[in-house]
């Protein structure tokens, strides 16, 4: 099946710091999620892709849907405390009458972030 | 609170037991996936709803489990004869799909589930 990488698998940061993870693909995705997850809750949604090439931000997140399709990254600008938990990329693959399909994860990038 | 929601949150039960979990989706949402998790890992695929119609069932989903949305609103997991393994968080989300455009899957607490 389809498998995502994703690096790092954890990081240690201080306050204030910018942070780049990234996800690859084994094959190609035509939509690129990206969620934070707490301890104990559901994911969140963080920031959504659905074009090869887009850059898009949410506040100081910003990420990429590659070109190739087979990968994106999320940064986070001037990290601050509450950006600590775990982040997952996730890959969508529609079917060709354009409905979606369920969403293939990575294992999780776990961000500390140190005053 | 207009997401989606999920009862109970924790569940502890023995193994052999069956257990039953809910899931109410955001209303508007036509689509509803049940996602299991183990530590350190990301959600897996389980299974889908489109409206009330199950479209597909991941190889996780063995002859155990079964999934119903009777009128297309909430959801059951049902696990019979649990096993340890089943230990697990399972995790609901939804999302609105109209004509191939869809807008993120969004996902609910979480039910915890412990088999001793």
């Amino acid at each position: 099946g389809q498998q995502l990488n994703q690096s790092p698998q954890s990081m240690f940061i201080q306050e204030g710091e910018d942070v780049s993870m990234n996800c690859t693909s084994s094959s190609i995705f035509n939509t690129w999620l990206w969620y934070k997850q707490e301890p104990g809750e559901g994911p969140v949604l963080l920031i959504a892709l659905y074009k090869a090439g887009e850059l898009t931000s949410n506040g100081r997140l910003t990420a990429q849907f590659g070109i190739t399709r087979k990968d994106s990254f999320l940064n986070i600008s001037a990290s601050i405390p509450s950006d600590v938990g775990i982040y997952f990329c996730a890959g969508q693959l529609r079917r060709s009458s354009g409905s979606a399909r369920q969403l293939t994860f990575g294992s999780g990038t776990q961000l500390t972030v140190l005053p | 609170d207009t997401g989606v929601s999920q009862d109970p949150r924790h569940k502890i039960t023995k193994r052999g037991q069956n257990v039953t979990f809910r899931c109410d989706p955001i209303s508007e949402h036509n689509r509803l996936y049940w996602y299991r998790q183990t530590l350190g890992q990301g959600p897996e695929f389980l299974t889908y709803f489109q409206n009330e119609a199950q479209l597909e069932k991941s190889r996780l989903l063995s002859d155990r489990f079964s999934a119903e949305r009777p009128k297309g609103s909430f959801s059951t997991l049902e696990i019979q004869r649990t096993e340890q393994g089943d230990s697990a968080m399972y995790l609901c989300a939804s999302s609105l799909d109209l004509l191939g455009r869809g807008l993120g899957q969004y996902f609910g607490p979480g039910t915890r589930l412990t088999v001793t």
